[in-house]
This record gives C-alpha cells, structure tokens and sequence, in this order.
C-alpha cells in the first residue's frame, strides 16, 4: 500500500537553484494537489490538478510550476530557490467528489539558504 | 476573516478528560467537512469525516452546526497518544474536491 509517495524527504538548496519535488500516487486518483506547511501554520494550497494534463493554481502559486503528464505522478518545481520558499511541502490526492477525503504523502522538508 | 479558523491552543488536559475543540468557517456554501491529525513533523492524516446528522468513532464525536457555521470535535477519554495537532478541512462546495484547511489546534494529553 504505498498510497502518496514523495521524493525527496529532505533537501538543502542555495538560494537561486532549481529542484523539482516528486509526487506519485498509485490509487487511482484524478485530483492531485501541492500545498506547503510553514512552522506553526496550517496548509496553504500551491497548485493542485484534476487530470492528466490540467492543473490550476491555488492560493499561493508564484514561484513554483507543476506538470500532469499522467495520472499518477504530479511534480512541483522550484525556478530560482529564494528563503521564502523554505517549507515543508506535501502533496496529496483524492478521487474528484467533495466527499472523498484527501490523502497525503509524507512530505518534503525543503530549506533554502 | 479567514475562511476556516480554528483555536491554536494548545490545549493541555489529563489523562481520561474530555475535550473539544471547534472550526468555524465562512462559506456558507460549504458541503463536506473533515477532521485530519497530524503529528509532529509528519503528515495530516484523516481522523474523520463529518456528516449532518453528527457522527462518532469510538472515543471520538464530530458534529457540524449549519447554522452557526462550525464543526466540532469532541474527544472523550483522553489518551496520551491523543496529544497531536487536529486541523480541520472545508471543501466550500460540491463541484470538486477542493478543501481549505484551519491552522489546526493543538492538544497535548498529560499524565
């Protein structure tokens, strides 16, 4: 049962660098979603998609770009690393109707220095 | 205001108290609702969903208030494994599966 696979756990880029945030689920999920967790806060949602191919920005897209060239995987890139950026990102997924719960991968502790 | 607000606690209580917390939200229009737990430094991971009529599972009750616009949790019993932040999850209509998360409240079980 692996559910929502992140890679990597843990990163420590330079500011001005680019990664890009792995994200796969083996559930059969039509939406997939990016969110990232500041310390002591709740999620704020970056990008999420509802299919292959389509993806919409959420409440805090600048600086991040995703990808949905299939259903399982769902990646999140960062262009040019800038300390704000510095979060722990998850990503999750659930079938389309609003009484699906999501489920979350185990998330991606990403500093920027 | 924000959307989904919670208490952030923390909330400190024995061993075996009872304790709730409540979620008030905005959008009037919501229609699902969701409790998630999340340890330290790890993932939400789904408590509970809530229905219209109330609903429990074992030591744990979630009821929602149309009217009033809150959801709450009610844990009885506590346990120290209980100690964990509990965030909850509105999804502000039903075309979609978008949910919008409170900051969570934090509850912390002592001997």
């Amino acid at each position: 049962n692996a559910g929502v696979t992140q890679t990597p756990k843990f990163r420590i880029l330079k500011i001005g660098q680019s990664m890009t945030l792995q994200c796969a689920q083996d559930m059969n999920h039509n939406y997939m979603y990016w969110y990232r967790q500041d310390p002591g806060m709740g999620l704020k949602l970056i990008y999420y998609s509802v299919g292959a191919g389509i993806t919409d920005k959420g409440e805090v897209p600048n600086g991040y770009n995703v990808s949905r060239s299939t259903t399982e995987d769902f990646p999140l890139r960062l262009e040019l690393a800038a300390p704000s950026q510095t979060s722990v990102y998850f990503c999750a997924s659930s079938y389309e109707h609003s009484n699906q719960p999501q489920h979350f991968g185990d998330g991606t502790r990403l500093s920027i220095l | 205001r924000k959307e989904v607000e919670q208490d952030p606690g923390p909330f400190n209580v024995p061993e075996g108290a009872t304790v709730a917390f409540n979620c008030t939200y905005s959008n009037s229009a919501s229609q699902s609702f969701f409790w998630y737990r999340q340890d330290c430094r790890k993932e939400p991971k789904l408590l509970m969903s809530v229905y219209s009529s109330g609903n429990e599972d074992g030591r744990f009750t979630a009821q929602l208030n149309r009217a009033s616009q809150y959801i709450s949790l009610l844990i009885r019993d506590s346990k120290l494994s209980d100690s964990a932040t509990y965030l909850c999850a509105v999804s502000p209509n039903n075309a979609g599966n978008m949910l919008t998360f409170g900051g969570g409240t934090r509850l912390m079980v002592k001997p």
